[in-house]
């Protein structure tokens, strides 16, 4: 069974670089049948989604956070990370990451990490 | 900018009917957006509902159905149960993104 487990900083400055990593377990990042990244959730608030690729390469970020958005895949340790440069108070949020599967056909999601950005 | 507008709050009876909807700033909502359904209770991740508008994942009640209705995506909830109560997001694709929307607060009362 796929388990997806997120970790990293629970604080981060204003101005600085948020960087996570998800784990996977129970599957291989390598698949090409399935997107791996993450979306959020603000306290409080509703869903956002932040982007997702493919092991092929293929990215699709949320064109409002694409200049300053990174995700990418490490097939060697079975993970992929998240990393948001230059945050904001705004980037406060749980931060879920996720494996898709085409057009949301599969979808399973990590725990969720809570991420708070001040100084 | 692309916004996804679901209705903020709805209240339905036990055994009610429901139709929550999911409109696009950009028109018509067709199955070319996909539109998705996720549920999610206090304190848990979201859970998938539906995909590519009307398809049901193994776990999904059947009481849960999607449409398209008038231009917007539409979740049904039929026969609805106390369990029921809980946010509801849809989320439409946009080529190279996806997008969801505010969400919707069912309250069973």
């Amino acid at each position: 069974q796929l388990q997806l487990q997120e970790s990293g900083p629970g604080l981060v400055k204003p101005s600085e670089t948020l960087s996570l990593t998800c784990s996977v377990s129970g599957g291989s990042i390598s698949s090409h049948t399935y997107y791996w990244g993450w979306i959020r959730q603000p306290p409080g608030k509703g869903l956002e989604y932040i982007g997702f690729v493919s092991y092929s390469g293929g990215t699709y970020y949320s064109p409002s956070l694409k200049s300053r958005l990174t995700i990418s895949v490490d097939s060697s340790k079975n993970q992929f990370t998240l990393s948001l440069i230059s945050v904001t108070a705004t980037d406060t949020a749980l931060y879920y990451c996720g494996r898709l599967g085409s057009y949301l056909s599969e979808v399973d999601w990590g725990q969720g990490t809570l991420v708070t950005v001040s100084s | 900018q692309t916004v996804v507008t679901q209705e903020p709050s709805l209240t339905v009876s036990p055994g009610g009917t429901v139709t929550l909807t999911c409109a696009s700033n950009t028109g018509a909502v067709t199955s070319a957006y996909y539109p998705a359904w996720f549920q999610q209770k206090p304190g848990q991740a979201p859970r998938a509902l539906i995909y590519s508008t009307s398809n049901k994942h193994s776990w999904t009640p059947a009481r849960f159905s999607g449409s398209l209705l008038g231009g917007k995506a539409a979740l049904t909830l039929s026969d609805v149960q106390p369990e029921d109560e809980s946010d509801y997001y849809c989320v439409l694709y946009y080529g190279a993104t996806w997008v969801f929307g505010g969400g919707t607060k069912l309250t069973v009362l």
